[in-house]
């Protein structure tokens, strides 16, 4: 099993830029989530979804977009990049209780 | 709201058995308690969960006294390698499907 996957590892982008992140999960995990996480700082919630067809928001949803169209897959969209969106962006998934297994991440820096 | 609270840092030497105990005051009767490791650059990684007394598994153990309002993390003989970020989760008011990231402990084993 590959576990969590998330591409790209690294991404530059201009301010207004929009970009997917993709992450995909081979353990048949009905929940995944979106993470961000700042220098120094704790993971914050974005989005979340809690099986194909439905997702929610998190803590911090605003400028990201999502969706869940089968088991496996949970992108991430940002709709116009702003430099406030500068940072490292984890996908994860979620088996028993609340074990969750995180992807290696996304650095993200916006110009 | 379930919120934990944690020491920011901690420092050990090589060899040392290391407690970092998290404090969960309105722990809900059926929440587990969890905690990840995350080293530099990588995604959070389970540790260990447990609900009462003690768990224990190849890593490390778990205490959590009968009041469960607390949960002390326990790290036999660190290494260099156990330097990281330490995180102890609770579901909060979404349950565990809004799960929250504090700022962790962080861990400095020294030589």
């Amino acid at each position: 099993n590959a576990g969590v996957t998330q591409t790209p590892k690294f991404q530059v982008l201009k301010t207004g830029q929009s970009m997917t992140l993709q992450c995909a999960q081979d353990m048949n995990h009905e929940y995944m989530s979106w993470y961000r996480q700042d220098p120094g700082m704790g993971l914050r919630l974005i989005h979340y979804s809690v099986g194909a067809g439905i997702t929610d928001q998190g803590e911090v949803p605003n400028g990201y977009n999502v969706s869940r169209s089968t088991t496996e897959d949970f992108p991430l969209r940002l709709l116009s990049a702003a430099p406030s969106q500068t940072s490292v962006y984890f996908c994860a998934s979620r088996g028993q209780q609340e074990t969750q297994y995180f992807g290696p991440g996304t650095r993200l820096l916006v110009l | 709201l379930a919120k934990t609270t944690q020491p920011i840092s901690m420092d050990s030497y090589e060899g040392q058995e290391v407690n970092i105990t998290c404090s969960h005051n309105n722990i809900a009767t059926n929440d587990y308690i969890t905690w990840y490791q995350q080293f530099p650059s990588q995604g959070p990684r389970f540790i260990i969960q447990g609900y009462k007394t003690k768990v224990t598994n190849e890593v490390a153990s778990l205490f959590i006294p009968a009041d469960r309002k607390s949960s002390t993390l326990s790290l036999p003989r660190v290494s260099l390698s156990d330097t990281a970020v330490y995180y102890c989760l609770t579901p909060n008011s979404g349950g565990y499907q809004k799960v929250t990231f504090g700022t962790g402990t962080k861990l400095q084993v020294i030589p």
